[in-house]
């Protein structure tokens, strides 16, 4: 099955730093989505972006459907970023396929 | 538009106990997922419905888990008997007809003791 990885595993950041975080894939896919997990555990919805560039307030995507990889922007980070942010792809309606994410600390 | 309804949202129980997970999808969404999420990792499909069919069960233990969509609405996951190995959080998603975008609920905190 398709692969995900998502670096860095972890990054801790001062209040007001911003970051980058990428998910590469192993194979062509239609759907391409960035979560955000918060400490409660819901999967919050940031982006749908199989192919393109988004944004979304301070938030930002990126995915290169050619070169199998996506970006995650997060520019003037605050504390209430901190959690986990997943990758997942599928192909369509397919499930999706998470990578094991990539765990944030913002500090103030 | 209420979101993806989950219930109940904590479950402890023993070994070798029967456990059940209510799933309510938004409105109008035909197609429904159960993952599984483990300490750590990402979500993990179980099954897909669309409407009120299975089209994707090759992740589902069978041994033990059972899944319905009656009506194509509300879906129901079982586990019997449930085993250690199955403390994890279950989650439901939905997706709108023709579209592909996954919604996710609160899901359902597991513990077996």
């Amino acid at each position: 099955g398709i692969q995900v990885e998502q670096s860095p595993p972890d990054l801790i950041l001062q209040e007001g730093a911003n970051s980058t975080l990428r998910c590469n894939f192993s194979d062509s896919v239609n759907n391409l989505q960035w979560f955000h997990q918060n400490p409660w555990g819901q999967l919050i919805n940031l982006f749908y972006i199989p192919s393109g560039t988004k944004q979304n307030g301070r938030l930002s995507a990126t995915t290169v459907a050619t070169e199998r990889y996506s970006l995650l922007y997060i520019s003037s980070s605050q504390t209430t970023d901190s959690g986990v942010y997943f990758c997942a792809v599928g192909g369509g309606a397919d499930g999706l396929t998470f990578g094991k994410g990539t765990h944030l600390i913002i500090q103030p | 538009e209420a979101g993806v309804v989950q219930s109940p949202r904590y479950k402890i129980i023993e070994k070798k106990q029967p456990v059940a997970f209510w799933c309510n999808p938004i409105s109008g969404h035909n197609t429904l997922y159960w993952y599984r999420q483990n300490l750590g990792q990402g979500p993990e499909l179980l099954i897909r419905y669309e409407n009120e069919e299975a089209v994707d069960d090759s992740q589902l233990p069978k041994d033990r888990f059972s899944a319905e969509r009656l009506k194509g609405v509300d879906s129901t996951l079982k586990i019997q008997p449930a085993e250690l190995g199955d403390s994890a959080v279950y989650l439901c998603a939905s997706v709108p007809g023709g579209g592909y975008e996954q919604y996710f609920g609160p899901g359902t905190r597991l513990t077996v003791t």
